[in-house]
């Protein structure tokens, strides 16, 4: 079974610092994947969908990588501010289906 | 279009009561998932729809859960005989069939008493 790990599970930064949030997967069969972002007791926004086939893909300040093989990906947000502030969810979709598997996300602080 | 809707948006009910909660997916889309979520957890999948067929369900999905999607447009996500163990964030999700974005509503935060 696929199984999604991010770490870390918590993260504070002070306002205009660039951060990297890291994002693992067991099963390097994937699709693709999706990085989400969540606010507390909301539902979810998507922001970066990366196919298996790509390396990387941008949005704004938002950068987020795929290295299937090692079964890893990661969002880098630069410049961060205190709207950044909320939990990132990693999804993978695996080959051959079409349910997602979700990490337990990682919740940032960005410190005025 | 003003993306994935869900109703109600939170839900107390008692043990043992059954509950229903609506998604409206985004119009063009022809695939509708539901997503559980509890606290401090990522979504756990539940099921999927391609139109008005009910493709896939996942083992969570127990004999108390029923989701219908009637003419391939909102869909319904009932519980019956609900226990404390059901309370949990009740998330709905729509795309387009082939490799694109699953756009989430807001949920429906379900709370058994």
């Amino acid at each position: 079974k696929q199984e999604v790990t991010q770490i870390p599970a918590a993260l504070s930064v002070p306002e205009g610092e660039n951060l990297v949030l890291n994002c693992s997967f067991t099963d390097s069969a994937i699709y693709n994947l999706q990085w989400f972002r969540q606010d507390p007791g909301k539902g979810l926004t998507s922001l970066l969908l990366i196919q298996s086939s790509q390396r990387e893909q941008t949005s704004g300040r938002l950068n987020a990588s795929l290295d299937k093989s090692s079964g890893r990906s990661t969002l880098y947000i630069a410049a961060s501010q205190p709207g950044d502030s909320a939990t990132y969810l990693c999804a993978v979709r695996e080959a051959g289906a079409n349910n997602l598997f979700f990490g337990t996300g990682t919740r940032l602080t960005v410190i005025p | 279009d003003t993306g994935v809707s869900q109703n109600p948006r939170h839900k107390i009910t008692k043990r043992g009561q059954n509950v229903t909660f609506r998604c409206d997916p985004i119009s063009e889309h022809n695939r509708l998932y539901w997503y559980r979520q509890t606290l401090g957890q990522g979504p756990e999948f539940l099921t999927y729809f391609q139109n008005e067929a009910q493709l896939e369900k996942s083992r969570l999905l127990s004999d108390r859960f029923s989701a219908e999607r009637p003419k391939g447009s909102f869909s319904t996500l009932e519980i019956q005989r609900t226990e404390q163990g059901d309370s949990a964030m009740y998330l709905c999700a729509s795309s387009l069939v082939g490799p694109h974005e699953q756009y989430f509503g807001p949920g429906t935060r379900l709370t058994v008493t």
